[in-house]
């Protein structure tokens, strides 16, 4: 079945440091790819996405890219800041019989110190 | 607007209880989710909607009884939980249910303590 691996966390930054947070992905046919952030006490909110291979996704600084040779949708971001800190979750949206399903990752918890 | 509306925010309940969560969109989504999410895990899936009919159930336990009365609203009807049901409920709409592409807009969840 599908399955997303996200790099275990907490990880714990200094103001302006560069974030990486890896993910990788098993799924058959063509999955989309999301990243999913979560504030303290709030729902999820789409972060960005990815549809096709080689789609660039970014959104507030944000940038991922779908990897097809590699399985993989790393999050990164240039200089991180404290209203970053959140829990940071890869997800893969499968088609086929698994409409409507999205597989999340197991979450990266991000920290973020000025 | 991109706002999935859940209520109420907080719901404290004994196990003999009977209490509902609703959610709420006005975005036009004609697929809608609830899910369950533990403290520091991913959301589970519980159920999915599309057009009003339920099509996805992954096996939840009958003491949960979702309902779709319209296009626009889901809710949740609890019944006789356990203290391990306590958890964040969340509900999340999309406007379709097939096409992988689709985004799922998630509200800010209920967060339900079963004593």
């Amino acid at each position: 079945g599908d399955s997303v691996t996200q790099m275990e966390g907490p990880v714990t930054l200094s103001e302006e440091a560069f974030l990486t947070i890896n993910c990788t992905y098993t799924a058959t046919g063509y999955p989309s790819l999301f990243w999913y952030v979560q504030y303290p006490g709030e729902g999820l909110q789409l972060l960005l996405k990815a549809t096709k291979a080689d789609d660039k996704g970014s959104n507030k600084g944000f940038e991922a890219t779908y990897r097809k040779e590699t399985t993989s949708f790393h999050l990164e971001k240039g200089s991180v800041q404290v209203s970053d800190s959140a829990v940071y979750f890869c997800a893969l949206g499968a088609g086929g019989t698994s409409y409507g399903k999205l597989t999340f990752g197991q979450g990266t918890i991000l920290t973020v110190h000025p | 607007d991109t706002e999935v509306t859940q209520t109420p925010k907080h719901l404290v309940m004994g196990m003999t209880n009977k209490k509902s969560l609703k959610c709420e969109q006005h975005m036009g989504h004609r697929a809608m989710y609830w899910y369950k999410q533990k403290a520091k895990k991913p959301p589970e899936l519980m159920f999915v909607y599309s057009y009003e009919k339920l099509s996805i159930n992954e096996s939840v336990p009958s003491r949960f009884s979702p309902e779709c009365p319209n296009s626009s609203l889901l809710n949740l009807h609890l019944h006789a939980l356990q203290p391990e049901d306590s958890a964040l409920y969340l509900c999340a709409s999309s406007q379709e249910r097939q096409g992988s592409a689709n985004i799922q807009y998630f509200g800010a969840g209920t967060r339900l303590s079963v004593l």
